[in-house]
């Protein structure tokens, strides 16, 4: 089955820095990948989403990369503000065709003033 | 637009009794999926319900069930609880199946099941 990796160690950085995360996933290529924020006690809120014939999506100060060869997408949030502190996750289909999305466990984004 | 309603926002259970959670989507989606996540764990995926029918399940127990009603809002039922069914319950909706297959889930903020 898709197995999702994230970091699970919390990546602290300094305002006004470049945070970037990373998404690996096993086994089949995805059509599409989406990121998701997430904070506490709160469900996640979607935020972008890549397919696979994308190298790259930008939306305001978040860009999105998907390698399919290297099964792997990085999560970049430039000019960091301390309201970007959360958990984000990546999430992909389970199967080619279906809605069901797999979530990875997410990484915790400390950022400090 | 209104977005995916939970109900209630917080659920005490004791073991061995049931847990009833209701979810209303966005308007105009059809599609209705249940997670669980448990405290420091992932969200881990229960229930795909789109247009009344139960269109994939996750790796949990029969006592994990739900339905969706004709104006597309869902209820989870889970029987015979255990303690370690203690976690956040989310639930999400998103276009049917064969609108956008690939479009986003818009979650609610979840009921927190405590089961003591």
């Amino acid at each position: 089955s898709q197995k999702i990796e994230q970091n699970s160690e919390a990546l602290n950085i300094q305002e006004g820095k470049t945070a970037t995360l990373t998404c690996n996933y096993t086994n089949y290529s995805p059509a599409y990948l989406q990121w998701y924020r997430q904070d506490p006690g709160r469900g996640p809120v979607f935020l972008l989403l890549i397919r696979e014939n994308e190298k790259e999506k930008r939306k305001e100060r978040l860009k999105v990369t998907f390698d399919t060869t290297l099964k792997q997408s990085l999560f970049h949030i430039t000019a960091s503000q301390p309201a970007d502190s959360a958990t984000y996750l990546c999430a992909l289909p389970m199967n080619t065709g279906f809605q069901k999305l797999v979530f990875g466990t997410g990484t915790r984004l400390l950022v400090s003033p | 637009e209104a977005g995916v309603t939970q109900s209630p926002t917080h659920l005490i259970k004791t073991r061995g009794q049931q847990a009833t959670l209701r979810c209303s989507p966005i308007s105009g989606h059809t599609s209705v999926y249940w997670y669980q996540q448990a405290l420091g764990l992932g969200l881990q995926f229960l229930l795909w319900y789109d247009e009344g029918e139960e269109r994939n399940r996750g790796n949990f127990p029969p006592r994990f069930s739900g339905r969706q009603f004709p104006n597309y809002s869902s209820e989870l039922n889970v029987n015979a609880l255990e303690l370690e069914d203690s976690a956040l319950y989310l639930c999400a909706s998103s276009w049917g199946t064969f609108d956008s297959y690939n479009s986003p889930l818009h979650f609610g903020n979840g009921t927190r099941l405590t089961v003591t």
